[in-house]
This record gives C-alpha cells, sequence and structure tokens, in this order.
C-alpha cells in the first residue's frame, strides 16, 4: 500500500502572499490530520478532517485554514504569509472513524515552507 | 491541557550501548501513548504504541511501558546500533468531544550513535 504522499515537498514564498499544500492519504484512511513542525514550538496540531467536515482545530490563526475531497485527499491553505511560518508542514492519515478506538496516524514526509 | 515532557538532548551513545529516552505526561483522560522517529529530511514513523495501564509497546528492539502510576512511558533498547540515529518524540492521543483523535507531542530528543 503506498503511504501519505504530500506535495510539493519544498516550497520557498515571499511574505504575504499564500500558499497550498496537498495531502494524499493512505488508500482507504478517512482522517486526515495536518500538524506544522518548528524548532521552536516543535511539533503543533492544525486541524483534523474526516469525510470532508473539520473535526477539530488547533490554536492557530484563522489564516490557516484546510478543506478535504470526497476522495479523502487534502489541502491547506495559508494566506497573507508571515516569516514564522516557515516549517515542516506533516500530513498523517488514520484508518478509523468516529468512536473506533484509538488512532494511530502515519505521517507523509512533509512539505518544507520558506517564507522570505 | 494535555502535555508531554520528554528528556532534553542531545543523547550521544556508543553503538551496542543501553538507551533510555524518558517521558512523561500530562492528560485530563485515558490517553493512548506513543513513540514516534524522524529520520533526517523525513516525516514520523510510527515506532510503538500502547493504549492502556501496564501495555508494553515494543519494535525492532525498542520498548516502553504504559505506567499510569508515574505517568509515564520511557523508551529503552538494549543496544543500539548507528542506524538508530535519529530524533525520537514522545506522544499522547486523547480522544476530543467531536470524536477526534489528536497528537500531543514532545519536544523530541536527538539520539546519535556513534561507531
Amino acid at each position: 500500500k503506498a503511504g501519505v504522499t504530500q506535495t510539493p515537498r519544498y516550497l520557498i514564498k515571499t511574505r504575504g502572499q499564500q500558499v497550498t499544500l496537498s495531502c494524499s492519504p493512505i488508500s482507504g484512511h478517512r482522517s486526515v490530520s495536518w500538524y506544522q513542525q518548528t524548532p521552536g514550538q516543535g511539533l503543533q496540531f492544525l486541524f483534523e478532517y474526516f469525510s470532508e467536515t473539520q473535526r477539530n482545530k488547533g490554536n492557530f490563526p484563522g489564516r490557516f485554514s484546510g478543506r478535504q475531497f470526497s476522495n479523502s485527499r487534502s489541502e491547506m491553505n495559508v494566506s497573507t504569509l508571515e516569516l514564522g511560518d516557515s516549517a515542516l508542514y506533516l500530513c498523517a492519515s488514520s484508518p478509523r472513524g468516529a468512536g473506533q478506538g484509538i488512532d494511530e496516524q502515519y505521517f507523509g514526509p512533509g512539505t518544507r515552507l520558506t517564507v522570505t | 491541557g494535555d502535555s508531554v515532557t520528554q528528556m532534553e538532548g542531545p543523547v550521544t551513545l556508543s553503538e551496542e550501548a543501553f538507551l533510555t529516552i524518558n517521558c512523561t505526561y500530562t492528560a485530563t483522560g485515558y490517553p493512548s501513548l506513543f513513540w514516534y522517529v524522524q529520520y533526517p529530511g523525513e516525516g514520523l514513523q510510527l515506532l510503538l504504541k500502547a493504549t492502556k495501564a501496564d501495555d508494553k509497546g515494543s519494535n525492532k528492539g525498542f520498548e516502553a511501558t504504559y505506567r499510569k502510576e508515574t505517568t509515564s512511558f520511557h523508551l529503552e533498547k538494549g543496544s543500539v546500533q548507528v542506524s538508530d540515529s535519529a530524533v525520537y518524540f514522545c506522544a499522547l492521543s486523547e480522544r476530543s468531544g467531536a470524536g477526534s483523535y489528536q497528537l500531543t507531542f514532545g519536544k523530541g530528543t536527538k539520539l546519535s550513535v556513534i561507531p
């Protein structure tokens, strides 16, 4: 089975621009979560989608948004980029739905975003 | 809120040495506990997990036991190899009211194993 794929792998943007990152989960996985990884703050949860609905959101400003499509693929968008948004953005998929016990998450390789 | 504290790194060991990376957690309920590993330039890989008290997770020679009384989940390996060099993250997962699970991570411990 193919793993979680993320595109692009690397991205350089300018302050004020917006960016869209893409994630394809493992086949059959309906839950997709996004995390931001920075040296200072570590790994922080952004949001989770299940069946095209956002089920949970972390403590990030409204500039960070996402969506999920009917095939479970997900995108996240960051508008009005700031220097502090430079990070590795990780997507994770999970085979579990609501109320089905522990939720193992399988991570993609990440998208390295650099804001200049 | 939930939190995970793991020992500060970096940790440098000689090949075949014994490894312990300490991890303690704070949670309101009964979380599942995980260790993830991140190799340079890659995403996170699930190393092992435990879902309830006294469970022992194990994989590739690594072990960790869910200790509810001490709220700990320390990672151990009897004999490390150079290929174990990576960053190790302890994490917990708790279900939210919406049926969602989110991972709360520790800061990570960088392990370097020298021949």
